[in-house]
């Protein structure tokens, strides 16, 4: 298993304004990927960050809003840019190896007010 | 494309009865099934997870599900229900045979003392 920490873990921020969730993994994963779990509702998709290349993004997730990066094996980071209220959410990191199971980080939970 | 439906969002169950709680799946390859946790306020914990090989598996705390094909199902029980058991379950199914997961709605399970 991994275990995965993100930062921060809650924060409340501005319309307009963008913030940065860091993920680190400590083991060398193969995947990594990004959720949104809206309030009260289940976990979608947004994207698989990629090793050294483009995350490949959801059908409804862009890369303008959620920019997303993946240095090496253990770490990536999420952007959620000109926020609105509709972007209040818990984001989650999680990392996959070659049995398929995925580990969740804690998430981070976002308020835009 | 791969997804999951889970049946009643807020479960109810009695200490110390059984709990049962309901996936059906839909997948045009052999899927791979797992059922998370979350606690209040943390990530997702893998509770167990269906990759093709014994049909009744085992998980943590108690629980098990029993894959069935005919069915398209992997219900997930636990005999005799404790307190700490109160939290949200989803069932997820792996897409395309990938890591990458799609999760059910989720059940908030209630324990009634």
């Amino acid at each position: 298993s991994a275990v995965i920490s993100q930062k921060p873990s809650r924060d409340i921020c501005q319309r307009g304004t963008s913030l940065t969730i860091q993920c680190q993994v400590d083991s060398q994963v193969t995947m990594m990927f990004w959720y949104r779990q809206q309030p009260g509702q289940s976990l979608t998709l947004i994207a698989t960050a990629n090793q050294g290349s483009e995350a490949t993004y959801e059908s409804g997730f862009v890369i303008d809003k959620f920019p997303i990066s993946r240095p090496n094996l253990t770490f990536s980071t999420l952007t959620v840019s000109n926020m609105s209220p509709e972007d209040s959410s818990i984001y989650l990191c999680s990392a996959a190896g070659v049995t398929y199971e995925q580990y969740f980080g804690p998430g981070t939970r976002l308020t835009v007010t | 494309a791969q997804s999951v439906t889970q049946l009643g969002s807020h479960v109810s169950v009695s200490e110390g009865a059984l709990v049962l709680l309901r996936c059906n799946y839909s997948s045009s390859v052999p899927p791979y099934l797992f059922w998370y946790v979350q606690y209040p306020n943390q990530g997702l914990q893998l509770l167990l997870k269906y990759t093709s090989a014994a049909t009744l598996v085992k998980g943590i705390n108690g629980f098990e599900a029993e894959f069935k094909k005919s069915e398209t199902s992997f219900h997930l029980t636990k005999p005799s229900a404790h307190m700490s058991d109160a939290a949200e379950y989803f069932c997820a199914v792996s897409v395309e045979g990938n890591n990458r997961l799609a999760f059910g709605k989720g059940n908030q399970v209630v324990v009634i003392p």
